[in-house]
């Protein structure tokens, strides 16, 4: 039972560079997000899913795109990488009813 | 806008002492309202939630106070140890169970505790 796991932990961009992070839970769970933290912001929501198939929106969508194609993966995709990107991408997943987000240990990016 | 505001931004406290981390939020629509503790390195792991049905919550050494009316609530960290030296978040989220507002968690800015030995 690995929980969360997020690939890869750290990574450089170039501007204007596509990248993928990855996200994978193994709990069976139907509820997970993607947040990006910087300092002194907190973590901010990006995106949202409620099951396979099933997206939405953040307080901070811009320039990232997600899918959910299996309850277990959620990917989260940087379009065209900008230096306001450059942040701790974390993906969380939780069971329905359990009101508890497991977090990933982070994924660190800096586009340069 | 920050609809979960937290303060303060860091805490030094004593090895024994008291830590307090106060959250105010705004939307009224939010009914769960969970702490997290992070530590260097690593993800935000759940420490204690609570319900706005009840004023406080107990666990262990840390305990959630909340004041619905004035719309804060705040963690206290008793007999503090050198080991609680993270970062805490608070967060709010609407209770929607099976619906598609649930989990979306608003956190605070987060609170930097550093205690000493």
């Amino acid at each position: 039972n690995a929980g969360v796991t997020q690939t890869p932990k750290f990574q450089v961009l170039k501007t204007g560079q596509s990248m993928t992070l990855q996200c994978a839970q193994d709990m069976n769970h139907e509820y997970m997000s993607w947040y990006r933290q910087d300092p002194g912001m907190g973590l901010r929501l990006i995106h949202y899913s409620v099951g396979a198939g099933i997206t939405d929106q953040g307080e901070v969508p811009n320039g990232y795109n997600v899918s959910r194609s299996t309850t277990e993966d959620f990917p989260l995709r940087l379009l065209s990488a900008a230096p306001s990107q450059t942040s701790v991408y974390f993906c969380a997943s939780s069971y329905g009813t359990s009101w508890s987000y497991t977090f990933g240990s982070g994924t660190r990016l800096t586009v340069v | 806008q920050q609809q979960v505001k937290q303060s303060p931004q860091s805490l030094i406290v004593q090895k024994g002492g008291i830590s307090i981390i106060n959250c105010a939020y705004e939307n009224t629509a939010f009914d769960y309202f969970p702490w997290y503790q992070q530590f260097p390195g690593k993800g935000p792991a759940l420490l204690i939630a609570i319900r706005p049905d009840v004023s406080e919550k107990k666990e262990g050494r840390f305990t959630i106070s909340f004041n619905k009316s004035a719309k804060q609530f705040s963690l206290h960290i008793m007999d503090s140890q050198p080991g609680d030296s993270a970062t805490y978040f608070c967060a709010a989220s609407p209770l929607e169970l099976g619906g598609t507002s649930y989990g979306k968690l608003t956190f605070g800015q987060g609170t930097i505790l550093t205690v000493h030995p």
